[in-house]
């Protein structure tokens, strides 16, 4: 199975400050189609979980610009560049390149 | 717009087989795309069980796979879990998702709100 592991897990952050959260992969997530299957997946508190950055740095329907995705292989990044209130929550990296799929271990963000 | 919604019990007593169904609507899954079941205990991340695709081929997450059946109705739209010799290990929500084999953005993009089941005597 492919370890997704993140840091990190927790992110205290100022209102309108920047955040970002690392994730790594055991192997790398390169399909033998070319693609790269990692997506960053946002969960609110009391929501299931919603799509916000699909193979390494598109955002999904309706995703603010503020958030963006960069990385390749098995280190990436999701970056938050001006935190809002409506951020906090648990953000999760996760690999569909391989069955089993896999997610990170989540990383919290809160304000200060 | 697809949309999907979770039903089935919310207790479970140790030992006996969760069940679950997902209503699949906005799409008719006989025409294709996987679909999946994920979970989540209380406080904790998420752990992916199974995918089962409209032709009815399936995969299990290893550490699961001897208890757990995934299946689809066609007729009704819908697929279903068991989740059989059930623990309080396996007391968490659970989510059905569009799985990301196939979709245009290789990840889950449409997901239920979840059920909590709990499993206690």
């Amino acid at each position: 199975d492919i370890v997704m592991t993140q840091t990190p897990l927790s992110s205290p952050v100022t209102l309108g400050q920047p955040a970002s959260i690392s994730c790594r992969s055991s192997q790398s997530l390169v399909h033998s189609d070319g693609n790269t299957y990692l997506s960053w997946l946002q969960q609110r508190p009391g929501q299931p979980p919603r799509l916000l950055i699909y193979r390494i740095s598109n955002r999904f329907s309706g995703v603010p610009d503020r958030f963006s995705g960069s990385g390749a292989g098995t280190d990436f990044t999701l970056k938050i560049s001006r935190v809002e209130a409506e951020d906090v929550g648990v953000y999760y990296c996760m690999q569909a390149t391989q069955f089993p799929r896999t997610f990170g271990q989540g990383t919290k963000v809160e304000i200060k | 717009q697809v949309q999907l919604q979770e039903s089935g019990p919310g207790l479970v007593r140790p030992l006996e087989t969760l069940s679950l169904t997902c209503g699949v609507s906005g799409y008719s899954i006989s025409s294709g795309y996987h679909w999946a079941w994920i979970r989540q205990p209380p406080g904790k991340g998420l752990e992916w069980i199974a995918t089962i695709y409209h032709s009815g081929s399936s995969y299990y997450n290893p550490s699961l796979k001897s208890r757990v059946t995934i299946s689809l109705d066609t007729s009704k739209n819908q697929f279903s879990l068991k989740l059989t010799s059930v623990t309080a290990a396996d007391t968490a929500v659970y989510y059905c998702a569009r799985d990301p084999y196939s979709t245009s953005s290789g990840s889950f993009d449409y997901w239920g709100q979840g059920t909590l089941v709990t499993v206690s005597s």
